[in-house]
Formats: structure tokens, C-alpha cells, sequence
């Protein structure tokens, strides 16, 4: 069985510094998916990054980007220019191709201070 | 941007009571997913549903718990007899493919209380 593992519960970044957050995986599958979310207090669930496994270049989307380290099996986060906004619980989330569904990790509670 | 929607948003509920948390995919997705979230805890997987019957279930997803596509937009969680364990964040998901540029869109949760 596929497994998601978030080593930090809790993180705090200080307003425009940088961040990263840890994510590691295990799976026996050559196809799959990674995806961060985040979760504000309201409890949505939004999409911050994917990252397909078959691609080595590492996924990024305007301050955020990922270093995906495939034999490490190794996923994590990179906040650049941190925003109070930035404020949630961060979940890493894989999904196997023939699994057919999304397993997640405990999440990282990430606080920015200003 | 199309988007997932869930209703309601909250509700609350007796135990023993039966809830029906409904979900409207986005139109043009195939797959279609329920996951739960206990207050505090990470999201788990409870069903997954492709061409009207369920593709996958996890040990959570026992006959208390049942799915239905009752039309050509809805896409239902019912559970029986509520417990109080049952109190959670309850989120529906949809995806347009399984392995061909996969990305599971999530609705906004309906928060399910069990008093």
C-alpha cells in the first residue's frame, strides 16, 4: 500500500522569507501523480501544485515550486516571498494510477509571521 | 472555471439518523470520489465511483455507508445510521481521466456534526 509521510506537524516562516516543506512517499508503481494542497481554516481543499512522476523537471507555479526527487522518493514544498496568506495545513497527497485514489499525509501546519 | 459543488454546507444530525451529502461533479468527469476528514486528522479515502458502480472502497466504507449517481449531475453519500464518529469534514472529488493527464478537483467539503 502506497504511503504519504509529512515529518514536520508544524512549520513557521517569517513574511517574505522562504520555506520548505517535507514530504516522502512509498509505492511499488512506475505511474503516478503528487499534488500539495492546501487547507485554509475553512477547510477547502485547494490545488497549490502537481507534479507528474514521469516528468523530471520540478513543477512550479508563480512563488511555488517543488523538488521532486524520484529515486528519494521525495516530494516537498518550496514557499518563496512568504504572504500572510500563505497561513494553512499543507497536505501531500499521491495518487497511483492503479490505485485509483488519492492517499494523503498528516499535513504541516504552516504559520507566517509578520 | 468549472468546479465542484456540495450541499449542504453543514449539517447537523442526530445519531441514528440517516444523511444524504450530495455533490455535483464537473460535467464533462467520469470519476467521482468521496474522502472524509475527522477534525484535526488527514484525509482519508473512503469510495471511488466510475460508469455507475463503485471502483473502490476502503475498510471505512461499510454498509452503513452506500453511493448513488441518481442522474446525470448528482453524486450521493449516504449513511444509514449516523454514529458519532461519523462527524467530519466529508469532501466529493471528480476526475476527468484516470492515467491521462489526471487531476482530481475537490469540492468545498459539507461539514457533517453528529450530536
Amino acid at each position: 500500500a502506497q504511503t504519504v509521510t509529512q515529518s514536520q506537524p508544524e512549520m513557521s516562516v517569517q513574511e517574505a522569507e522562504t520555506v520548505t516543506l517535507s514530504c516522502t512517499y512509498d509505492t511499488s508503481e512506475s505511474d503516478y501523480y503528487l499534488f500539495w494542497y492546501k487547507q485554509p481554516p475553512s477547510r477547502q481543499m485547494i490545488l497549490v501544485i502537481r507534479q507528474e512522476a514521469y516528468k523530471q523537471q520540478n513543477a512550479t507555479e508563480n512563488r511555488f515550486s517543488v523538488n521532486f526527487q524520484k529515486a528519494a522518493k521525495s516530494f516537498s514544498l518550496k514557499i518563496s516571498d512568504s504572504q500572510l496568506g500563505d497561513a494553512a495545513m499543507y497536505f501531500c497527497a499521491y495518487y497511483g494510477t492503479n490505485a485509483g485514489k488519492s492517499t494523503f499525509g498528516d499535513g504541516t501546519t504552516l504559520t507566517v509571521k509578520p | 472555471e468549472p468546479e465542484v459543488t456540495q450541499t449542504p454546507s453543514h449539517q447537523v444530525t442526530q445519531m441514528g439518523q440517516e444523511v444524504i451529502l450530495r455533490c455535483v461533479p464537473i460535467s464533462n468527469h467520469l470519476y467521482f470520489y468521496w474522502y472524509r476528514q475527522i477534525l484535526g486528522q488527514k484525509v482519508e479515502f473512503l469510495v471511488s465511483f466510475y460508469n455507475n458502480e463503485i471502483s473502490e472502497k476502503s475498510e471505512i466504507f461499510d454498509d452503513q455507508f452506500s453511493v448513488e449517481r441518481p442522474d446525470g449531475s448528482n453524486f450521493t453519500l449516504k449513511i444509514r445510521s449516523t454514529k458519532l464518529e461519523d462527524s467530519a469534514m466529508y469532501f466529493c472529488a471528480s476526475s476527468e481521466a484516470l492515467r491521462t493527464f489526471y487531476e482530481q478537483y475537490f469540492g468545498p467539503g459539507t461539514r457533517l456534526t453528529v450530536t
